[in-house]
């Protein structure tokens, strides 16, 4: 069965000070990796995909990493717009025995960045 | 283009009850998922359509929740016979291929059940 497990549940930053979100997940074979941003009473909006071990993707103060076991969401500068719930997601490929369109995501860590 | 939308937006009702939520997705979208989120949790995958047709179903899934997606255009998602533990955010979700997993949201259908 895939897991995804993230780490903190919640943080706490001052305006500016970077950090970094963390992402454990199990599955039988990764067809990809997702992170969404939620902010409250909305649903989840995309934010990034990475597919293999090694890849990185930025979007303004955000940089998405992955390897094998992990992803991690680094967070550079951060605005108190900034503040949100992050969720991770993994999507398993088609030779896993489970449904492939299917998205198993983590419980989130929710972002508080206090001015 | 409007984006996912989702109706209504909050309902609350007694136990045993049936209710029904409605999506429409973006027109281009072929692809449009269900997925339930309570509170402190990640939202959790119910089922999935391609077009019309339900390519997939949680297992998790009571016989008390069912979905359609007639023509291939909006869904609904009916839940009959209403607990207390449905009580839930439902989520739509619409995507176009080949992107898999860059899921549109809509902002869900709250449902309270007393």
């Amino acid at each position: 069965e895939d897991q995804v497990t993230q780490s903190p549940e919640a943080l706490r930053l001052q305006e500016g000070e970077s950090s970094s979100l963390n992402c454990s997940y199990t599955v039988s074979g990764l067809r990809g990796l997702f992170w969404y941003r939620q902010d409250p009473g909305k649903g989840p909006e995309f934010l990034f995909t990475l597919y293999s071990a090694g890849e990185e993707k930025e979007k303004e103060r955000l940089k998405a990493t992955l390897t094998k076991k992990e992803s991690f969401l680094h967070i550079t500068a951060p605005k108190p717009e900034d503040s949100a719930t992050y969720l991770c997601a993994v999507q398993a490929n088609e030779y896993s025995g489970a449904g492939s369109y299917q998205l198993t995501f983590g419980k989130g860590t929710k972002l508080s960045v206090i001015p | 283009d409007t984006g996912v939308s989702q109706d209504p937006r909050h309902k609350i009702t007694k136990r045993g009850q049936n209710v029904t939520f409605r999506c429409d997705p973006i027109s281009e979208h072929n692809r449009l998922y269900w997925y339930r989120q309570t509170l402190g949790q990640g939202p959790e995958f119910l089922t999935y359509f391609q077009n019309e047709a339900q390519l997939e179903k949680s297992r998790l899934l009571s016989d008390r929740f069912s979905a359609e997606r007639p023509k291939g255009s909006f869904s609904t998602l009916e839940i009959q016979r209403t607990e207390q533990g449905d009580s839930a955010m439902y989520l739509c979700a619409s995507s176009y291929p080949p992107e898999g997993g860059e899921l549109f949201f809509g902002e869900g259908s709250r449902l309270t059940v007393l």
